[in-house]
This record gives C-alpha cells, structure tokens and sequence, in this order.
C-alpha cells in the first residue's frame, strides 16, 4: 500500500486567512484527491489533482477558494483560501491503489479548525 | 452525478450477533462498491469491494451483496467483536472513471460487551 502523509495534521487558524495542505506519496500516481470530513459527515470529494493539468472540482466547489497544485507525481497542495468557521473540517488526499485502480488509500488527514 | 444513501446511521449489537449496513445508488452506470472503516481519529481503510459482475464476496466475517436490478448492496459481519466498532461507509464508483467515488452518509456500528 502507499504511504500517505499529510502537513500540517492540525491547525487553528482566523476567518479570513488562508492555509495550504500538503500531501505527499511515496510513490509516483497518475491522480490524487483531496476529500472534505466535516465532524461526524461523510467524505466529500472536492476535487481530482491532475499532473501537468488543472484540477477538475466537484459540483459546490470552486478554483478560487480551493487551489490546487499538483507540481509531481507524488506531491500535491490544497489551499482553503478566506477562511470561514464553515471550512472547519477534516480534509484527506487519497491516491488510487495501483494494484486496485479502484481502490483509494487515504492520507491521515488535516484537522482544520476556523475561529 | 451518483448519490448514495445508507442506512441505518447507527447501529448497536451485541458481541458475536451480525450486522448490516445497507445502501443504495442511483446511477446505473456505477459498478465498483467498496465498503470504507474508519476508526476514531484514525484514516478511513477499505475492507471489502465488490463489482457488479459479482453478486456476492466473502472474506472471513465479513460479506457483501450486490442486487444491481434493485441498486441495493449491503454488508453483511457476522460474529461481530468489540475491534468491529467503527464508522462504514459504502460508497460507488466507475471502474471506467479511474476512481472517483462517491460516498455514502455513514453508519456508526458499536458492538456492546
């Protein structure tokens, strides 16, 4: 299986700032996704992180408050821009299996809080 | 887009009876059904699929079905133990749309002494 990891694991930040998550893979795949847990909610996919190509986002979310960087095969950064005490939440990359395609491994997750 | 539902939300038993978790989907389209545990403060893990050339699959306690007519899959642990309380969630997807899934709300199982 992949190993996930995930910077920062934790933070509480201001309304109105903005924070970037990093996830990093130990192995080179061809896309991630960044999830959004909110507290005691299901997994909501925000968007899928193409290499070399924009981000493609769910219906309800938007470029400009989550931009997505995917410089790598193993690298990807979500920024959750103007912060909101709504954005509170827990937000996960996962990668494919590449032996699974289907299969998804998570990261251990960022737990954001907004005040 | 596919929506998913699941019921129940949670679910109480005791040690060694079985539970089930069931949930629906509403595009015809999807035919890869995973079901994701996810433990207190800890990473959501897979613990079975099933795709739909596939009524049914087994591993130890822990079964899924599949009835793609009615778009109902359900899972299925029998003999259940404390180590089995977690949060589910089944979820779909299309094995042609390199994995996107789509969740469902969930399904809080405690398994009582």
């Amino acid at each position: 299986s992949a190993v996930i990891s995930q910077k920062p694991s934790r933070d509480i930040c201001q309304r109105g700032t903005s924070l970037t998550i990093q996830c990093q893979v130990d192995s080179q795949v061809t896309m991630m996704f960044w999830y959004r847990q909110q507290p005691g909610q299901s997994l909501t996919l925000i968007a899928t992180a193409n290499q070399g190509s924009e981000a493609t986002y769910e219906s309800g979310f938007v470029i400009d408050k989550f931009p997505i960087s995917r410089p790598n095969l193993t690298f990807s950064t979500l920024t959750v821009s103007n912060m909101s005490p709504e954005d509170s939440s827990i937000y996960l990359c996962s990668v494919p299996n590449m032996a699974n395609y289907n299969e998804q491994f998570f990261g251990p997750g960022t737990r954001l809080t907004v005040l | 887009g596919e929506n998913v539902e699941q019921h129940p939300s949670t679910l109480s038993v005791q040690e060694g009876d079985s539970a089930v978790i069931k949930c629906t989907y509403s595009d015809s389209a999807s035919n890869y059904f995973p079901w994701y545990k996810q433990e207190l403060g800890k990473r959501p893990q897979l613990i079975i699929d099933i795709r739909s050339n596939v009524g049914e699959k087994k591993d130890q306690r822990i079964a899924v079905t599949l009835n793609k007519t009615a778009k109902h899959f359900s899972l299925h642990i029998t003999e259940t133990q404390p180590e089995d309380s977690a949060v589910y969630f089944c979820a779909a997807g299309n094995t042609g749309t390199a994995s996107k899934l789509t969740f469902g709300t969930g399904t809080r199982l405690q398994v009582t002494l």
